[in-house]
C-alpha cells in the first residue's frame, strides 16, 4: 500500500543532543510537510518542500533544519533539543499544493530528558 | 491575524447525532478541511469543502458558509470509535493550512 512512513515512532533524546527524524513516502507526491504538535494543540507547520523548493515558516526556530535528498525522503534535524521541543512530529504529503488532501504519517513522539 | 475557533470538548451519547462547529478568519480561502485524530495518532482526512453547502459522506457530513466564515461537521449514529479529536483547517491564499486546536469528542454509552 502506498503510504507515509515515519521512523522511529518514539524517540528519546537528551537535552542538547542532536536528533534526526525521518519520513519516507511511496505516494510519489511533490509536497512534503513537517508539523510539530503538542498535546491538545493544533499542528504547527515547521517547513514544507514543493519538490526541491524549501519553504521555512517565519516562526520556525533556527534549531530546526530539514533535508529532502530525493522525492521519497525527508528529514527533520533538531540541532540542540530543549525541553520545549518535546512533541509529536508529523510528516505529511500532498500530490501538489492545490491537492485537497494531505496524507499523514503515524508521527514520531519525541521525548527530551 | 488568522485564527480558527472550535469548541475544546464535546460529549455525546452513542447512537446520537453531534454537530461540531468551526469559525474562521483567514487571509484568503482555498477550502476547508475536517480531520479526525485519535489520541496519539496522526490526523486522517474526513472531508473537504470549497463551495457553500453540505457534503455528505456516510455517517459524516460537512457544511460550509463562506460568507459567514463558518463550517460544521455533523456525525450521525455515533459509535464509541468516533471518540477522537476533530480538527478544522482552512487553506489560505498561499495554500497553507491554518489549523484549529481541535474538538475532543467524548462518546458515552
Amino acid at each position: 500500500d502506498a503510504m507515509v512512513i515515519q521512523n522511529p515512532r518514539y524517540q528519546v533524546t537528551q537535552f542538547g543532543k542532536p536528533v534526526t527524524l525521518s519520513c519516507s513516502q511511496t505516494l510519489n507526491h511533490n509536497v512534503m510537510y513537517w508539523y510539530q504538535q503538542k498535546s491538545s494543540q493544533a499542528p504547527k507547520l515547521l517547513f514544507h518542500y514543493y519538490d526541491k523548493d524549501f519553504n521555512n515558516e517565519a516562526d520556525t526556530p533556527d534549531n530546526f533544519q530539514s533535508r529532502r535528498p530525493n522525492t521519497s525522503f525527508c528529514f527533520l534535524d533538531i540541532r540542540s533539543p530543549g525541553l520545549g521541543d518535546a512533541a509529536m512530529y508529523l510528516c505529511a504529503t500532498s500530490r501538489d499544493r492545490e491537492a485537497a488532501e494531505q496524507f499523514f504519517g503515524p508521527g514520531t513522539r519525541l521525548t527530551v530528558l | 491575524g488568522q485564527n480558527i475557533d472550535q469548541p475544546t470538548e464535546m460529549t455525546a451519547t452513542e447512537g446520537a447525532i453531534v454537530q461540531i462547529n468551526c469559525t474562521y478568519q483567514t487571509s484568503g480561502f482555498n477550502g476547508l478541511f475536517w480531520y479526525q485524530q485519535h489520541a496519539g495518532e496522526a490526523p486522517t482526512f474526513l472531508s473537504y469543502n470549497v463551495l457553500d453547502g453540505l457534503e455528505e459522506k456516510g455517517r459524516f457530513s460537512s457544511f460550509l458558509s463562506r460568507s459567514k466564515g463558518y463550517s460544521y461537521l455533523l456525525l450521525k449514529e455515533l459509535q464509541m470509535k468516533d471518540s477522537a479529536s476533530y480538527l478544522c483547517a482552512v487553506r489560505d491564499s498561499n495554500y497553507q493550512l491554518i489549523w484549529g486546536a481541535g474538538t475532543k469528542l467524548i462518546i458515552k454509552p
